[in-house]
């Protein structure tokens, strides 16, 4: 099917431990980005790419590792999990960058 | 740097009543401006936008007007219904007009009661 998906939807985790959630687009969109939603805080920008192979850091980088190899697909992942990467994460992705598609979501939970 | 800042909710109507929902915003340059909504349980989707100064986006109803002087987008419906209960996110492109990267604000929740 056509858009953007996230997976896995749902996850929970122990601290401490690697976790990568994964975004695929079937667009061709040049634009991907991650963000991830906290109450009180909206949405934050985690890392965004312009292209393959072109990753830059967004508000809240730390803790986060990103790669793109392939246009379709920007994998996001925790390095080493902790309780206040508790979020729900947003994959999306975008031709010029302003008007944003949206994934369903992944909410990842850190015991 | 650029910033958005939106009205607290959660705002509570009735149905067919009226809606404002409030954006102010802080930029340099000249900003797209842009009014996301996220359905529950779902990612956020466009709803309007309008690029430049005294510019109207709309949209399902909605309706808002990039009014410079006063720094402002703000989300107008003459009637809401139910079905337009959702978190509503007001946001602007980056620094400079880049639109590399969109910053939102902190989000409204609007209840719609039948």
């Amino acid at each position: 099917d056509a858009g953007i998906t996230q997976s896995p939807r749902y996850k929970i985790t122990e601290t401490g431990r690697q976790v990568t959630l994964m975004c695929h687009q079937t667009w061709s969109h040049s634009y991907m980005f991650w963000y991830r939603q906290d109450l009180g805080h909206g949405l934050r920008l985690i890392y965004y790419s312009a292209a393959a192979d072109i990753t830059d850091k967004g508000e809240v980088p730390d803790g986060y590792v990103v790669s793109r190899s392939k246009t379709e697909n920007f994998p996001l992942t925790l390095e080493s999990a902790t309780r206040s990467q508790t979020s729900v994460y947003f994959c999306a992705s975008s031709v010029s960058g302003e008007t944003l598609y949206f994934g369903p979501g992944t909410r990842l939970t850190v015991t | 740097g650029n910033s958005v800042t939106q009205m607290e909710g959660p705002v509570t109507l009735s149905e067919e009543a009226f809606l404002t929902i409030n954006c102010t915003y802080t930029a340099t340059g000249y900003p797209s401006l842009f009014w996301y909504v996220q359905y529950p349980g779902e990612g956020l989707q466009l709803l309007l936008k309008a690029t430049k100064a005294d510019d109207k986006g709309s949209n399902k109803g909605f309706e808002a007007t990039y009014r410079k002087e006063t720094t402002s987008f703000h989300l107008e419906k003459g009637s809401v219904q139910v079905s337009d209960s959702a978190v509503y996110f007001c946001a602007l492109s980056g620094p400079g007009g880049n639109t590399d990267k969109l910053i939102f604000g902190t989000g409204t929740r609007l209840q719609v009661f039948p």
